[in-house]
């Protein structure tokens, strides 16, 4: 089975200053994927970036990096610079693979409330 | 722009009422996935399905059911809604060996009364 713990129900950040959203995994499975979303008070789900568990680098995304440990089970997102419009949850999810195959089947933490103060 | 639709972002039904949440999507998709969301809790899987017709239980399927007649339709059924089945449905889909690009609707939200 796997598992995703976001210890930080809560995080405040100054606007233009960096933040690191914490994200632990657990898993069986050899291959995996790793993902982090953005959710505003809308309740869209909005992608930010992907990191396979084979990925010899850490995946970046304009100014989202996955801070990527895989002997530690660690995913954090680092969002550099932060904007205001940057204030919303944050779920960190990890998919597996079965045979090769991945059906998209997402496995969810508990997230994280980001709050940009100006 | 792709796209998946939820039919109602919001919801008030009674006790006891048959409830239905449709969602389509436009992409071609063969995996669709309907999930619940709570504070606390994050997303939990509901039900899921990789092709028409077909369907397999999430996490916590007790008291849903799905339905796939056509690949772009996954229904959501509450048979009999209850309190605690308030919540925030969100469907999403992928296609069939594409795990990194999966697309969520704007959510469902459903109050139980």
């Amino acid at each position: 089975a796997q598992k995703i713990t976001q210890t930080q129900p809560g995080m405040f950040v100054q606007e233009k200053e960096a933040v690191t959203l914490d994200c632990t995994y657990d898993t069986s499975d050899p291959s995996y994927g790793l993902f982090w979303y953005k959710q505003p008070s809308s309740g869209e789900m909005i992608f930010l970036i992907y990191q396979g568990s084979y990925d010899q680098q850490n995946a970046t995304e304009g100014r989202y990096s996955l801070n990527f440990q895989k002997a530690r089970k660690s995913a954090n997102l680092v969002i550099s610079a932060s904007q205001l419009g940057d204030s919303a949850m944050y779920f960190c999810a990890m998919s597996g693979y079965a045979g090769g195959t991945s059906y998209g089947k997402l496995t969810f933490g508990q997230g994280t409330i980001l709050t940009v103060h100006p | 722009d792709v796209k998946v639709t939820q039919s109602s972002r919001y919801l008030v039904k009674r006790t006891g009422e048959k409830v239905f949440l449709e969602c389509v999507q436009d992409m071609d998709h063969e995996n669709m996935f309907w999930y619940r969301q709570d504070p606390g809790l994050g997303l939990r899987l509901i039900y899921f399905s990789y092709d028409v017709k077909m369907k397999e239980k999430g996490d916590i399927p007790e008291g849903y059911s799905v339905s796939r007649e056509k690949k772009e339709r996954f229904s959501l059924i509450l048979e009999s809604a209850s309190t605690n089945q308030t919540s925030m449905y969100l469907c999403a889909s992928s296609l069939q060996n594409s795990g990194n690009t999966i697309y969520f609707g704007e959510g469902s939200w459903l109050t139980v009364v």
